[in-house]
């Protein structure tokens, strides 16, 4: 099977504008994480899924930042309003649910985005 | 709340030679540990994990960690790097028995290998 996908790869914004990023987690994990790569703060987690529903959103940075879910699968991080602060490379994994014996994480190639 | 420290930024060291990334981790609760790989331009990879068991775990490639808990360390190690060994390495812990298996990252260690 394949892994998991992001799209789109890069991203170039304006200051002000909205992104939304899309990751496709591996088929049958019902785990999704979000995270973010960026030089001044290194990997930050920002959301968890399980299922269509985000237990923690602890790490989101601002109520700039959202995610949503549908039908256990596809995810969508949307970045309203974007800054400069918020270029980095966003990062999705997917994994079994946690507990399971297989609950690794399985990280996605990442979408750089560069705010201007 | 947990916390990682990987306190060498870079290492660089020839090749064939041994080497060591420290990792330690701070944390009121049991955690897993893990070691993760990004190589230039490609995504993060599961290196190597320690759940329970054996305090040593290796990989595929010849890297192994031992899981300290006195010390609260997980350092990597290989006794013979090779050039496409230059890549940055994670090391992060997550809760054990948490409701979420959310990774918490160090700030990563590039290991440079040179000829």
């Amino acid at each position: 099977g394949a892994g998991v996908s992001q799209s789109p790869s890069n991203k170039v914004t304006e200051k002000g504008k909205d992104v939304e990023l899309r990751c496709d987690p591996i088929s049958g994990h019902t785990a999704l994480y979000w995270y973010r790569q960026s030089l001044g703060q290194g990997l930050e987690f920002l959301i968890y899924f399980q299922g269509n529903s985000a237990p923690d959103k602890s790490g989101l940075p601002s109520d700039r930042f959202s995610a949503e879910r549908t039908g256990g699968s596809v995810s969508t991080l949307t970045i309203q309003r974007t800054q400069q602060e918020d270029s980095a490379v966003y990062l999705c994994a997917s994994s079994s649910p946690p507990g399971s014996l297989t609950d690794t994480q399985y990280f996605g190639p990442g979408t750089r985005l560069t705010v201007l | 709340a947990q916390s990682v420290t990987q306190l060498d930024s870079q290492v660089p060291v020839f090749e064939e030679a041994p080497v060591e990334l420290r990792c330690n981790y701070s944390s009121s609760v049991s955690v897993y540990l893990f070691w993760y790989v990004q190589y230039p331009n490609q995504g993060l990879q599961l290196l190597l994990k320690y759940l329970s068991g054996s305090t040593l775990v290796e990989s595929i490639n010849g890297f192994e960690a031992e899981f300290n808990k006195s010390q609260t360390s997980f350092h990597l190690r290989k006794p013979s790097v090779h050039i496409s060994d230059t890549a940055e390495y994670f090391c992060a812990v997550t809760k054990l028995g948490g409701a979420t298996n959310k990774l918490i990252f160090g700030t990563g260690t590039l290991l440079a290998v040179q000829p």
